[in-house]
């Protein structure tokens, strides 16, 4: 079956411009999650969508970045007036459940580049 | 909190060498420990997982054991291939409370084999 979308795969942008990204998720997976990998480092988590629960916004690293998920599917993540630190690839993933066992799958990412 | 150490690279090796990459982790209760492989120009792949101790996964010739009493989850494989060149990344993700949702990242290693 169809893995987890991302679109667009490439965003390049001005500082201080807005930019939305999107995540279609596995279909039937209830838990979708947001990461973001700058060039040379591991993973960074920024949020997490379980079901129905409030999210887990504790990775957000500013009030820049906020993102929604309608119901348990399509998310967005925004970053309001861009800055060149946020160009990084952002990756989106999905679980069956968010019980611990289960295991994530990823998206290609978008690649972000601030100009 | 949680975290993973990963051995860093870059790993260069030959066509059918002995592989092992360290994997160390630093979590309460019983976490669920994963390998995750990124492949030139793809997105992030789930390698193996174990989601308790002493389980082995294993797939495509690579194998990992979870360790509690020494808290790792080495990578191995008896005769790597070129086709095994990637970036590899040891992750967990927790049982309980806030760490239930989010993956924990190693580093990644770099790996490079020759013919």
């Amino acid at each position: 079956g169809a893995g987890v979308s991302q679109s667009p795969s490439n965003k390049v942008t001005e500082k201080g411009k807005d930019v939305e990204l999107r995540c279609d998720p596995i279909s039937g997976h209830t838990a979708l999650y947001w990461y973001r990998q700058r060039l040379g480092q591991g993973l960074e988590f920024l949020i997490y969508f379980q079901g129905n629960s409030a999210p887990d916004k504790s990775g957000l690293p500013s009030d820049r970045f906020s993102a929604e998920r309608t119901g348990e599917s399509v998310s967005t993540l925004t970053i309001q007036r861009t800055q060149q630190e946020d160009s990084a690839v952002y990756l989106c993933a999905s679980s069956f459940s968010g019980e611990g066992n289960q295991p994530q799958h990823f998206g290609d990412g978008t690649r972000l580049s601030i100009l | 909190g949680d975290s993973v150490t990963q051995m860093e690279g870059p790993v260069t090796l030959s066509e059918e060498a002995f592989l092992t990459i360290n994997c160390t982790y630093t979590a309460t209760g019983y976490p669920s420990l994963f390998w995750y492989v990124q492949y030139p120009g793809e997105g992030l792949q789930l390698l193996l997982k174990a989601t308790k101790a002493d389980d082995k996964g294993s797939n495509k010739g690579f194998e990992a054991t979870y360790r509690k009493e020494t808290t790792s989850f080495h990578l191995e494989k008896g005769s790597v291939q070129v086709s095994d060149s990637a970036v590899y990344f040891c992750a967990l993700r927790g049982d309980r409370g806030s760490t239930l949702g989010r993956l924990y990242f190693g580093r990644g290693t770099q790996l490079t084999v020759w013919p």
